[in-house]
């Protein structure tokens, strides 16, 4: 079956760091770009990044670069979110998703999601 | 990187069509055939629907369907069902610096 499984989120105050993590199952992780999208409470989705099949190419929405990191780990078959200089905004669902491969910004695998709140 | 704009609810009753709009501009929606469609039920991750503007993946109803005109695509869901009240976002490729923008969302009601 295809699989993805975030985990890292929680509770973090304004400022504060927090590493997300995505496993993927079920197909060639290698193959495909990867991307994370949020929704904050009650919002609508929001594109954050993405990066190519060998990690070689990465995109941030402005509102996040300098402060977040996408990386992958293709042995471990794992996405990331490093995220830093967190702010009451960032706090969102985060999901990983993969693209279908051929067509930009088709986003046809989905993970569950995983809850960041930035909060004092 | 404003967000597309699409109404915020649609309703129609069982059977009817519905056409959801998603507005751009040149340089997202206007600019490539890369829009694509999502559906989330409450609680749960999106599913792609639509991609290229008009393809359906495999799995998905033929009811639903998408076109684009300009700076606007559109997506049609035909013979309305109680299933498909969720709430449905656009996409679009924006070009190499931008990359991807969503649209603001519509809650599809089913009277």
């Amino acid at each position: 079956e295809v699989q993805l499984v975030e985990s890292g989120g929680g509770l973090v105050q304004p400022g504060g760091s927090l590493r997300l993590s995505c496993a993927a199952s079920g197909f060639t992780f290698r193959n495909y770009w990867m991307n994370w999208v949020r929704q904050g409470p009650g919002k609508g989705l929001e594109w954050v990044a993405n990066i190519k099949e060998d990690g070689s190419e990465k995109h941030y929405v402005d509102s996040v670069k300098g402060r977040f990191t996408i990386s992958r780990d293709n042995a471990k078959n794992s996405l990331y979110l490093q995220m830093t200089s967190l702010r009451v905004e960032d706090t969102a669902i985060y999901y990983c998703a993969r693209d279908i491969g051929g067509s930009p910004g088709v986003f046809n695998i989905w993970g569950q999601g995983t809850m960041v709140t930035v909060s004092s | 990187q404003s967000a597309l704009t699409q109404p915020a609810s649609v309703s129609g009753s069982p059977g009817q069509s519905i056409t959801i709009s998603c507005t751009g501009t040149s340089s997202d929606v206007g600019g490539y055939n890369y829009v694509s469609w999502y559906q989330q039920h409450p609680g749960k991750a999106p599913k792609l629907i639509i991609y290229d503007v008009s393809y359906r993946p495999s799995g998905v109803s033929g009811r639903f369907s998408g076109s684009k005109s300009g700076n606007t695509a559109s997506l049609t869901i035909s013979g309305l069902q109680a299933e498909d009240e969720a709430d449905y976002y656009c996409n679009s490729y924006a070009g190499s610096s931008t990359v991807y923008v969503f649209g603001t969302g519509t809650k599809v009601t089913v009277l």
